[in-house]
């Protein structure tokens, strides 16, 4: 069984701070990550996914993905109330997706 | 097509009955998988079937577990002789196939309660 860990959290950021949520995953053999959105009650939703080490950014969000080090983040800049939510971290492997646990993300305002 | 569609929304079952649920997927997706998330987990993975051929199915999926996919279209999992461990929120998640295959859109998900 893969392992996909995350920090359960809750991690509690101030309105407009940067949340840094981490990932870290067993199969050095993985090749892409995603990260999820998920609110109470609600199904995922995907926020961004990246398949090479380094960054990626598409607006407020940046993925980053270190292979070497078999760890993945994410950073949500500018942080707002309507971003509280679980961060689920996900890891491919030839067609099967593994979750982490999630991590409960709260932002004050 | 609005997206992925799963019925019922609901379901309580007392022990012992046999439940099924449906999932439609968006139209012109031909990977649909099928997933279980209890309270303060991830989603697991259960199986997963591209057009009509189940080409995964976890070890996680006991024999009273069995997914269909008739036609390549909609997909049914039916859980025969239900457990109280069986209550859980069972998602269904569909995409394409080529450079999008990764990018999974999810239902709202199926609550199944067995009392």
């Amino acid at each position: 069984q893969k392992e996909v860990e995350q920090n359960s959290g809750p991690l509690s950021v101030p309105e407009g701070a940067i949340a840094s949520l981490n990932c870290t995953y067993s199969d050095r053999g993985s090749q892409s990550f995603f990260w999820y959105r998920q609110y109470s009650g609600k199904s995922p939703e995907l926020i961004m996914f990246i398949y090479s080490n380094g960054d990626k950014e598409d607006g407020r969000f940046t993925a980053q993905l270190n292979k070497a080090s078999q760890y993945v983040s994410l950073l949500i800049r500018d942080s707002q109330p309507s971003d509280s939510a679980t961060y689920l971290c996900a890891v491919n492997d030839f067609n099967k997706f593994y979750f982490g646990s999630g991590t409960k993300l709260n932002v004050k305002p | 097509d609005t997206g992925v569609s799963q019925n019922p929304r609901h379901k309580i079952t007392k022990r012992g009955q046999n439940v099924t649920f449906r999932c439609d997927p968006i139209s012109e997706h031909n990977r649909l998988y099928w997933y279980r998330q209890t309270l303060g987990q991830g989603p697991e993975f259960l199986t997963y079937f591209q057009n009509e051929a189940q080409l995964e199915k976890s070890r996680l999926l006991s024999d009273r577990f069995s997914a269909e996919r008739p036609k390549g279209s909609f997909s049914t999992l039916e859980i025969q002789r239900t457990e109280q461990g069986d209550s859980a929120m069972y998602l269904c998640a569909s995409s394409s196939t080529g450079k999008d295959r990764n990018i999974q859109y999810f239902g709202a998900g199926t609550r199944l309660s067995v009392l």
